[in-house]
């Protein structure tokens, strides 16, 4: 079982949808949380980043952490055609293997005019 | 800032042969990881260093992959020799050692090994 499950989709929605994206895990030690953004033929890219559970919102982007469950999620209102990417969840732990990244398989997204 | 420089940004070669795959990290950083896409197995780890010391190269699939650090500004991940289940687009990313997890990536080399 791979630490970080990601539905890697497709999804397609149409423009001005609510977009859920989501991801579980199974290492506790899990501490920094975040959502990064790849457009295609491009390096992934920082969208955003949560320290252990709670909620964190920016702009249309809403991130949340649920520790007890293994669960996070990225939502996205009014998306746009400009939102179409690849979405990848990655986690980390504190510590002495702060810095490493574990990623989701990503979950591509495509919104539609 | 230039950002993470990768080369070469595509290289297509035959199995067997050697491949070399270079990063440039952002000047300041101090963390450098070499990742690996793939559409069945998507971003994976393959080895990360810390003052151009490898901490974890635990992913790093067999001894046909190398990687080093020479000095601050420059790594390398090569292979040798190339087989066709290599073909991937390899990242490199930088970040500070401090951080606790926005890495920086480069834009990737894709290689096709034929």
């Amino acid at each position: 079982q791979k630490e970080v499950e990601q539905d890697p989709g497709p999804l397609s929605v149409p423009e001005g949808a609510i977009v859920s994206l989501n991801c579980t895990y199974s290492n506790s030690a899990f501490q920094y949380f975040m959502w990064y953004r790849q457009y295609s033929r491009k390096g992934p890219e920082l969208l955003m980043y949560t320290y252990s559970s709670g909620n964190k919102e920016d702009g249309r982007f809403t991130a949340q952490v649920d520790k007890s469950s293994k669960y996070i999620s990225l939502f996205i209102r009014d998306s746009q055609p400009s939102d179409s990417a690849t979405y990848l969840c990655a986690m980390s732990q504190a510590g002495n293997q702060g810095g490493k990244l574990i990623f989701g398989q990503g979950t591509e997204l495509s919104v539609k005019p | 800032d230039a950002g993470v420089i990768q080369s070469p940004r595509h290289e297509v070669t035959e199995m067997g042969q050697e491949v070399t795959l270079r990063c440039k990290p952002i000047s300041g950083h101090n963390s450098l990881f070499w990742y690996r896409q793939t559409m069945m197995r998507g971003l994976e780890l393959l080895i990360y260093f810390n003052n151009n010391v490898p901490i974890d190269d635990s992913g790093m699939p067999e001894d046909r992959f190398s990687a080093k650090m020479p000095n601050a500004s420059f790594s390398t991940l090569k292979i040798q020799p190339s087989e066709p289940r290599d073909s991937a687009v390899y990242f490199c990313a930088s970040s500070l050692q401090s951080s606790t997890g926005e890495l920086f990536f480069g834009e990737g080399s894709r290689l096709t090994v034929l």
